[in-house]
């Protein structure tokens, strides 16, 4: 069985300043990971996935995150963050690419 | 890009009554959807997983035949919600499987039942 977790739940930082959602799974298969990220009310976006390859991925919106297998973590940064970026923040894990397995959400909340 | 919608958005019905949601891939094929369902402030949780042409496989807990679901076409899968009750009341959420591993979210679906 696979599990995710996101160890903090909510994340409060002021506009311009980096930011690192942090994001660690436990599986004993290999899985594929993605963040995605929720607004409110609605479905969830894809931000970036990891598939194999380079462990350092580039999503959208200037987001990136670094698998690292040794420490089981998939992390997510953003340099500077912008007011739009108050989100819900999802990592997920996928065994062989079926069912997502979901952690429970780090709320970013960005402050001017 | 790969869009999935949902309708209705928004549907509040009487408790005792059924009510379908339903979820469409429009510009892509899918031969696997899948429905979660999210409480407030709380992470998605896989209900089923709905495979074209053949029954839908439940998560654990989940009552199959509460939560009906049909996966008519390649591009629609209908969750038939029924006898609704208000704990049954929550944010239902679909998506649709592209390719071997990336999954497309619809808008979601809020139900109240009153």
């Amino acid at each position: 069985a696979q599990s995710v977790t996101q160890l903090d739940s909510q994340v409060p930082v002021f506009e311009e300043a980096p930011v690192e959602l942090r994001c660690n799974y436990s599986s004993s298969v290999s899985v594929y990971l993605f963040w995605y990220v929720q607004y409110p009310n609605q479905g969830l976006q894809l931000l970036l996935k990891y598939l194999s390859g380079s462990t350092l991925v580039k999503g959208i919106n200037g987001f990136e995150a670094e698998f690292n297998k040794s420490q089981t973590s998939f992390h997510l940064r953003k340099p500077s963050v912008h007011i739009s970026d108050t989100a819900e923040y999802f990592c997920a894990v996928s065994p062989y690419g079926n069912k997502l397995v979901f952690g429970a959400g780090t709320i970013l909340r960005v402050k001017s | 890009g790969a869009v999935v919608s949902q309708h209705p958005s928004r549907v509040i019905c009487k408790s005792g009554t059924s009510v379908k949601i339903e979820c469409r891939s429009l510009d892509f094929q899918a031969t696997t959807m899948f429905w979660y369902r999210q409480f407030p402030k709380q992470s998605l949780m896989l209900m089923a997983t709905s495979n074209e042409g053949s029954k839908a496989t439940y998560e654990q807990g989940v009552e199959k035949d509460k939560f009906l679901i049909n996966h008519a076409s390649l591009t629609l899968s209908t969750l038939t919600v029924t006898s609704a009750h208000p704990e049954d009341s929550s944010f239902y959420i679909c998506s649709a499987k592209q390719g071997l591993y990336e999954q497309y979210f619809g808008p979601g679906t809020r139900l109240t039942v009153t």
